[in-house]
């Protein structure tokens, strides 16, 4: 099993949809997990930080579920400017270990 | 607040050569990471730079190596360049680990 799996998708969803993604990771020990957001050709930029708790930011909510070993990303009421590639990333308790992203999830957002 | 830069944006070197890569981290940061990107993955982790110190290894081969220096600025040092080594080389950095990493805009080698 790969360490952290994503649905590479398309997601093809037009605009003002709610869309949610998953990702599985399998390494138990990490600790802190993130989702990213990459546009074509440029570097990742942090979207938010992902908690047991639950967090919101605007439009966009995330979750993590260690007893399932997935974290999810919602998008409510998605924009044109939402089209992009989410990444999701473990970051390991023990710093010897390896971070470790997925292979993202492309969206695009349909006029 | 300057963010993280890496030099330079572009290189194309030839199969067998060494090549170093630099950037350097975000005011505060403390901690570098290096990631392998080839097209339509994602990144792949290198190896991380905690003062000074590697820490964390992916799975790349012992011709991958690097550096920190006091300043927490760091290089990527490839040697016997292979042309499976073409990539994008994102640089990226954070405070003791937390708060997740900010990267930089990265370096796109080609190998011919």
């Amino acid at each position: 099993r790969k360490e952290v799996e994503q649905d590479p998708g398309p997601f093809n969803v037009p605009e003002g949809a709610t869309v949610a993604f998953n990702c599985t990771y399998s390494n138990s020990a990490s600790q802190s997990f993130f989702w990213y957001r990459q546009d074509c050709r440029k570097e990742p930029k942090l979207l938010m930080s992902v908690y047991s708790s639950g967090n919101e930011d605007g439009r966009f909510t995330a979750q993590l579920n260690r007893a399932s070993q997935y974290i999810s990303l919602l998008i409510r009421d998605s924009k044109l400017s939402d089209s992009a590639t989410y990444l999701c990333v473990g970051v390991p308790m023990n710093r010897d270990d390896k971070i470790i992203f997925g292979k993202g999830t492309r969206l695009h957002i349909l006029p | 607040e300057t963010g993280v830069t890496q030099s330079p944006t572009h290189l194309i070197k030839t199969r067998g050569q060494q090549v170093t890569l630099r950037c350097s981290s975000q005011s505060g940061h403390n901690t570098v990471s290096w990631y392998q990107q080839a097209l339509g993955q994602g990144p792949q982790f290198i190896f991380q730079y905690y003062r000074e110190e590697e820490n964390g290894r992916g799975n790349f081969p012992p011709r991958f190596s690097g550096l920190q220096f006091p300043n927490y600025s760091s290089e990527l040092n490839v040697n016997a360049l292979e042309l499976d080594d073409s990539a994008l080389y994102l640089c990226a950095s954070s405070l003791d680990g937390s708060y997740g990493y900010t990267f930089g805009s990265g370096t796109r080698l080609t190998v011919v």
